[in-house]
């Protein structure tokens, strides 16, 4: 079974650009989860997904982040314009349940905004 | 403020060595906490899952401890490994969305 698959790895853009992360989750997990760790902190909720709906999106930093979830498979995070506070790995997450579940961590992204 | 502290920030012991790390949480609502094992350049991986009910559990050579009525936790590392080396994440749940500490990075030595 593969895991959760997360594209790009890396990512260098310059302030004002905009970019897309990318997160395939473990077939059949409705529950889609993005983290953030940014340098020195540790990993904070960003939001949740339930197969397309946004559960809950309140560790959402502001409105210059949008993700989305079309037919409730992958999932996209955008980032626009991106500023060097957005620095960091954004990790993505799977669980087929909410709650006692496990969830399942992908590699991560690691964007660098210079 | 959900708040999830551990110590100490890092550690370096001898292959063959035991340790123990600790977690203190200020979480509400409790649901579960939770230990995970994160790999350089890796995503976390999780080593144990306990409810307010459990005291105890293993996983291999991990044991973890939960005091739900201090609110603290411990990871012990039994024998360990050079592979154990790695940053390990205790991770408190509420009733959906995860609270991270820091971590505690880990390195053994030969």
């Amino acid at each position: 079974e593969a895991g959760v698959t997360q594209f790009p790895s890396h990512s260098v853009i310059e302030k004002g650009q905009t970019v897309t992360l990318r997160c395939d989750p473990i077939s059949g997990h409705d529950n889609l989860y993005w983290y953030r760790r940014v340098m020195g902190k540790e990993i904070k909720f960003l939001l949740h997904f339930v197969k397309e709906s946004k559960q809950d999106e309140s560790g959402m930093p502001n409105n210059r982040f949008l993700a989305e979830r079309t037919g409730g498979t992958y999932s996209t995070l955008k980032v626009q314009p991106a500023e060097l506070e957005d620095s960091g790995v954004y990790f993505c997450a799977s669980s087929h349940r909410t709650g006692f579940y496990e969830q399942y961590f992908g590699p991560g992204t690691r964007l660098t905004v210079t | 403020k959900n708040q999830v502290e551990q110590s100490p920030q890092s550690l370096i012991i001898l292959e063959g060595k035991n340790c123990t790390l600790q977690c203190n949480y200020t979480v509400s609502p409790f649901s579960n906490l939770r230990w995970y094992k994160q790999d350089t350049g890796r995503g976390p991986v999780s080593l144990t899952i306990m409810t307010f009910s459990e005291n105890t559990k293993s996983n291999g050579r991990y044991t973890a401890t939960l005091d739900a009525d201090t609110k603290q936790s411990s990871l012990h590392i039994t024998a360990s490994q050079l592979s154990d080396s790695a940053s390990y994440i205790c991770v408190v749940s509420g009733y959906s969305t995860l609270t991270f500490g820091k971590g505690t990075m880990l390195l053994v030595s030969p």
